[in-house]
């Protein structure tokens, strides 16, 4: 079953303005992971938070982790059109111990010129 | 350094048939995977490696079967297709898989398979 699961599904916005994505899990993590999925290309790994830290920065990117919530938001601040694509998290299944890295269903963002 | 090379990008194949889709990765990681993706689903881990010789299911294994001879290949073989095994395929690598202290995954351009 998944572990992740994103919010909204889709997601359409005017170039400059912020896109926010969520994800929920489902049991304890080790670490949440967002990556990146441009139409027709494989995944690109964009930032990764502990799950003893609450917000991380990557240039416009601004992830946090409430692990009461069991919750992730991705927020891309002055969005371009180059930001289209499909935002996935993935997590480790603290619980299970496997060495499995289980993603989301992926909010799909278009970013209107 | 090339990445993860999956191969073919296209395949098109009838009910019944068999193929193997080639992943390879010059990166020396232990750790590779092959996902599916259908829409809607998102990705769905078919099955994992930790390292030569060392093979594991993941979600939906069933219909499909992996073996790693070596660090650098980790082929998929689909023995009888069936038309619910359409999908994107990718293959992915990481270091170590060790997922709790950091590791990222490393995703090939995917293998698009249509099975009639």
């Amino acid at each position: 079953s998944q572990q992740g699961e994103e919010d909204p599904q889709a997601l359409s916005i005017q170039e400059g303005e912020n896109a926010t994505m969520n994800c929920s899990y489902k049991t304890s993590i080790n670490n949440l992971q967002w990556y990146r999925q441009n139409s027709g290309r494989g995944l690109v790994h964009l930032i990764l938070i502990r799950s003893n830290e609450r917000e991380k920065h990557s240039g416009r990117l601004r992830v946090t982790l409430d692990t009461s919530k069991k919750s992730s938001s991705l927020l891309i601040t002055a969005s371009r059109a180059a930001d289209t694509a499909s935002y996935f998290c993935a997590t480790d299944d603290f619980g299970q111990g496997a060495q499995k890295l289980v993603f989301g269903q992926g909010t799909r963002l278009t970013i209107n010129p | 350094n090339a990445g993860v090379t999956q191969t073919p990008k296209f395949q098109v194949l009838k009910t019944g048939q068999s193929m193997t889709l080639q992943c390879a990765q010059d990166m020396n990681h232990e750790y590779m995977s092959w996902y599916r993706q259908d829409p809607g689903m998102g990705l769905r881990l078919i099955h994992y490696s930790v390292g030569a010789g060392i093979t594991d299911q993941g979600e939906v294994p069933n219909g499909y079967n992996v073996s790693r001879s070596t660090t650098e290949d980790f082929p998929l073989r689909l023995l009888s297709a069936a038309p619910s095994q359409t999908s994107v395929y990718f293959c992915a690598s990481s270091r170590t898989g060790q997922w709790g202290l950091g590791d990222i995954q490393y995703f090939g351009a995917g293998t698009r398979l249509s099975v009639l």
